[in-house]
């Protein structure tokens, strides 16, 4: 189980597509993150939120346009992805000076 | 955020300690040694931290050597879920909640039946 929920756990969509992906925690934490997993790889951060501010930006193309609505929400909104899109996307939140936590992430396919 | 360097793999019998070395030279006075472990298809998941001082949880321990240049997470008895590939990553304590994350290549534990 953990405290930090992803939706969906899998998508397929199109490089024509627009989709979404959704993360949710109800910790209390001000901090929330997204990062990128290619198979056999570590993760790799992509954008960090602080307090529903934009505060880290590690030059992701714009074709990911993450959005963070309030303290408990945070989308990542996808547009014309392209196969080598296709990962593991892991949401992540923190507050103070606890740990980061997961979700288990969600799968996606670029077809 | 200083590099950590990790085995590829390592291979642990059922029932025994696991211990998974890592190398961080370049560490900072102001940062800790994390250690996550992922399970396969499942997000990394937070095993245990410190800064200078030996620390056990009821998951692991962490022993970090005098000078912090290294560190080795022990399990004290592998089980078969205790498979997956473990990061140790070194973060630095800044005040605020955006603290990176940068995980390393990680090592590869496999606990054998």
């Amino acid at each position: 189980d953990t405290e930090v929920t992803q939706t969906p756990k899998h998508l397929v969509m199109g490089m024509t597509n627009k989709k979404s992906l959704k993360c949710e925690q109800h910790m209390g934490h001000r901090a929330m993150y997204w990062y990128k997993q290619k198979a056999k790889k570590p993760p790799e951060l992509m954008f960090v939120y602080s307090y529903e501010k934009l505060s880290i930006n590690e030059s992701v193309p714009s074709r990911f346009s993450p959005e963070c609505p309030n303290s408990s929400l945070l989308n990542l909104h996808l547009h014309a992805l392209q196969p080598e899109d296709s990962a593991l996307y892991l949401c992540a939140s923190t507050q103070g000076s606890s740990p980061l936590h997961f979700g288990n992430g969600t799968r996606l396919t670029v077809t | 955020d200083a590099k950590t360097t990790q085995p590829t793999s390592m291979d642990c019998a059922e029932g025994r300690a696991a211990n998974l070395p890592c190398n961080h030279s370049t560490i900072s006075g102001n940062e800790y040694v994390y250690w996550y472990r992922q399970i396969h298809s499942q997000g990394p998941q937070y095993i245990i931290h410190g800064l200078k001082n030996n620390e056990t949880n009821e998951m692991a321990s962490l022993i970090i050597t005098e000078d912090r240049k290294s560190s080795t997470l022990i399990l004290p008895h592998a089980t078969l879920r205790d498979t997956a590939v473990y990061y140790c990553i070194v973060r630095p304590s800044l005040s605020g909640s955006a603290r990176q994350l940068t995980f390393g290549s990680g090592t590869q534990l496999t606990v054998l039946p």
